[in-house]
């Protein structure tokens, strides 16, 4: 039972053109959400998150919102850049969890220059 | 700062051997994980540490061990090693309470 999916395993755009990666959960006590970042033969790293009582948060070019009542979120890179290329997990977990994440399956983008 | 160390780096083994999966953190965090990542499956949790002293089972914790040996250092035993163990496992580190991890850069292990 996949609590979090990332249903497109990769997504390609144009330097300079707006990024958008689709997340979907299905738990509702699901309250703090996040996007981590991964290069090949790193470990992920985190980017940016998101409680459940806001629908927006923002961060430089990154901007994640919310739709609680879709249980979807999205993170949106404007503008991209090619050094954002790399796989994108969404991360989700319950209240009072810590780091017990539960992660989607992760999207991989590809920014051309 | 070194951040999340794990060692080794690449491991090979046979069906049966068991090895033990080294990681130390120097942020002084509370909390450790290990994760596994499988292709299309995400990181999957096997186990963590809220606290020194502490350890509990995550989502995957069959075939799996772990030791909270001190607050730095938090290893990942495979006793007899299966090839649905294959993978490649992180461990991470956080502040109690916040689900922003830092990762180690990963230990990839095959069973053959």
């Amino acid at each position: 039972d996949q609590q979090v999916k990332q249903n497109s395993p990769s997504l390609s755009v144009q330097e300079g053109r707006i990024s958008i990666l689709n997340c979907d959960y299905t738990n509702s006590m699901f309250d703090y959400f996040l996007w981590y970042k991964k290069y090949p033969a790193e470990g992920p790293t985190f980017l940016i998150s998101i409680s459940s009582i806001k629908d927006k948060n923002e961060d430089g070019r990154f901007t994640v919102f919310l739709n609680k009542s879709a249980k979807h979120l999205s993170l949106h890179i404007v503008p991209s850049q090619p050094g954002d290329s790399a796989v994108y997990f969404c991360a989700a977990r319950r209240y009072n969890q810590g780091g017990k994440l539960i992660f989607g399956q992760g999207t991989e983008l590809s920014v051309k220059p | 700062n070194a951040g999340v160390t794990q060692t080794p780096k690449f491991q090979v083994l046979k069906t049966g051997q068991s090895m033990t999966l080294q990681c130390a953190q120097d942020m002084n965090h509370n909390s450790m994980y290990w994760y596994r990542q499988d292709p299309g499956m995400g990181l999957r949790l096997i186990y963590y540490s809220a606290s020194e002293g502490t350890t509990d089972k995550g989502e995957v914790p069959n075939g799996y061990n772990v030791s909270r040996l001190n607050k730095r250092e938090f290893s990942l035993r495979l006793e007899s090693a299966a090839p649905s163990q294959t993978s490649v496992y992180f461990c991470a580190s956080s502040e109690s309470n916040t689900g922003e991890l830092f990762f180690g850069e990963g230990s990839r292990l095959t069973v053959l």
